[in-house]
């Protein structure tokens, strides 16, 4: 079935501990997202890419890093997580920047302690 | 910079009646603009969406007008069923991202 996967569906992290999440789409979508979903604060960017090769800051990109050595895959690294950190993460992609729907993932919980 | 706002929820509403979920925006131009909805324990999805003025977006019973004058795109049901609980999310096309209002958090009791 097409669409984002998007792994480990829920995480428990020590502080201070570096933590990949996974995010892959088979739609060969160009434009990728990360998100953070916390209560009260709605959906806020974190980084972007408009197509392989490229990345972006969105909204919130301090102790998050992206890359997108190709199309289908967008982790996102957290290098020394903090109990900040701690959220619900979406990734997201759309057929360019120009197109007008998201396609989301299930979603990552993580809980950094 | 471009931002949406969106009614503050819970809201919370008995079987059949009728459902408005206030949305505006501030934006340069005239972007798309959606409303996405989130059932429990799932990711975002796409509900209807306007792409430009007094265009009407619908669909599962939801409708959206996108009002330029008023820069609004509320969302609108006329028989709210239990189903429709979840939280919605009213957004807009900018600049290489979609932004996101806060979300409103929609109950419905039987």
């Amino acid at each position: 079935i097409a669409g984002i996967t998007q792994a480990p569906t829920s995480q428990i992290l020590a502080a201070g501990r570096r933590m990949t999440l996974r995010c892959t789409q088979d739609m060969r979508h160009n434009a990728m997202y990360w998100y953070r979903q916390d209560l009260g604060l709605g959906l806020r960017l974190i980084h972007y890419s408009n197509t392989a090769g490229t990345t972006g800051k969105g909204e919130v990109p301090d102790g998050y890093s992206v890359s997108r050595a190709n199309t289908d895959d967008f982790p996102l690294t957290l290098a020394s997580a903090v109990p900040s950190q701690t959220s619900v993460y979406f990734c997201a992609s759309r057929v360019d920047r120009m197109n007008t729907e998201a396609f989301f993932g299930q979603g990552t919980r993580l809980t950094v302690v | 910079g471009d931002s949406v706002t969106q009614m503050e929820g819970p809201v919370t509403l008995s079987e059949e009646a009728f459902l408005t979920i206030n949305c505006t925006y501030t934006a340069t131009g005239y972007p798309s603009l959606f409303w996405y909805v989130q059932y429990p324990g799932e990711g975002l999805q796409l509900l209807l969406k306007a792409t430009k003025a007094d265009d009407k977006g619908s669909n599962k019973g939801f409708e959206a007008t996108y009002r330029k004058e008023t820069t609004s795109f509320h969302l609108e049901k006329g028989s709210v069923q239990v189903s429709d609980s979840a939280v919605y999310f009213c957004a807009l096309r900018g600049d290489d991202k979609i932004i996101f209002g806060k979300g409103t958090r929609l109950h419905i009791l039987p």
